[in-house]
């Protein structure tokens, strides 16, 4: 059975760093690609960050580029989101997604997701 | 980057109803089009991926139609279990955007 587990989310001032995990099992994890979309309260699911199943490529939107790092530990079966220099718009639960494809531009859809972790940045 | 839009935002329909959800992309994007439900508190649910397949232990009610710019959802027989929301996502072009949604609510 494939798990996600998100963690790392919690309170936060702006201008500060968090850096989320997302623990997979169930698959193997190299073979697939992997994002993070993110949904603030009451709205709806923006994407973030992908990272190709070989950790070869990554890409991210252009509200998060240069401040959002996404990686991933092929050994481990984790991925991470490193965000830095966080704003109140960032306050979003966000969600680990396992995508059918090995690369991010032959994408299929993200056909398993985690629980989500709530990010609050707030002063 | 492409946009997608649904219509209509929300909607109210009774156990057993036929609904359908449209999704518009900003330019064509072939059959590069997925679909998700999601009810409140819950990650979303893979539904349908290149705008017509089934993912596997999706109901047969659930199908999805269209290519280009315009595509369909359609629930042929709306269960209690089916209200939720719905959003489409493009994957033909980074970055790969999401819909606004559909709520289906309780008539």
């Amino acid at each position: 059975e494939v798990q996600l587990l998100e963690s790392g989310g919690g309170l936060v001032q702006p201008g500060g760093s968090l850096r989320l995990s997302c623990a997979a099992s169930g698959f193997t994890f190299s073979s697939y690609a992997m994002s993070w979309v993110r949904q603030a309260p009451g709205k709806g699911l923006e994407w973030v960050s992908a990272i190709s199943g070989s950790a070869g490529s990554t890409y991210s939107a252009d509200s998060v580029k240069g401040r959002f790092t996404i990686s991933r530990d092929n050994f481990k079966n984790t991925l991470y989101l490193q965000m830095n220099s966080l704003r109140a718009e960032d306050t979003a639960v966000y969600y680990c997604a396992k995508d059918g494809a090995h690369d991010y531009y032959d994408s299929s859809g993200y056909d398993y997701w985690g629980q989500g972790t709530l990010v609050t940045v707030s002063s | 980057d492409i946009q997608m839009t649904q219509s209509p935002p929300s909607l109210s329909a009774s156990v057993g109803d036929r609904v359908t959800i449209t999704c518009r992309a900003s330019q064509s994007i072939s059959t590069y089009l997925n679909w998700y439900q999601q009810k409140p508190g819950k990650a979303p649910k893979f539904l349908i991926y290149a705008a017509s397949s089934l993912q596997s232990g999706v109901p047969s009610r659930f199908s999805g139609s269209g290519s280009g710019t315009d595509f369909t959802l359609t629930i042929s027989s709306l269960q209690p279990e089916d209200f939720a929301t719905y959003y489409c996502q493009q994957s033909y072009s980074s970055p790969f955007t999401f819909g606004p949604g559909t709520k289906v609510d309780i008539k």
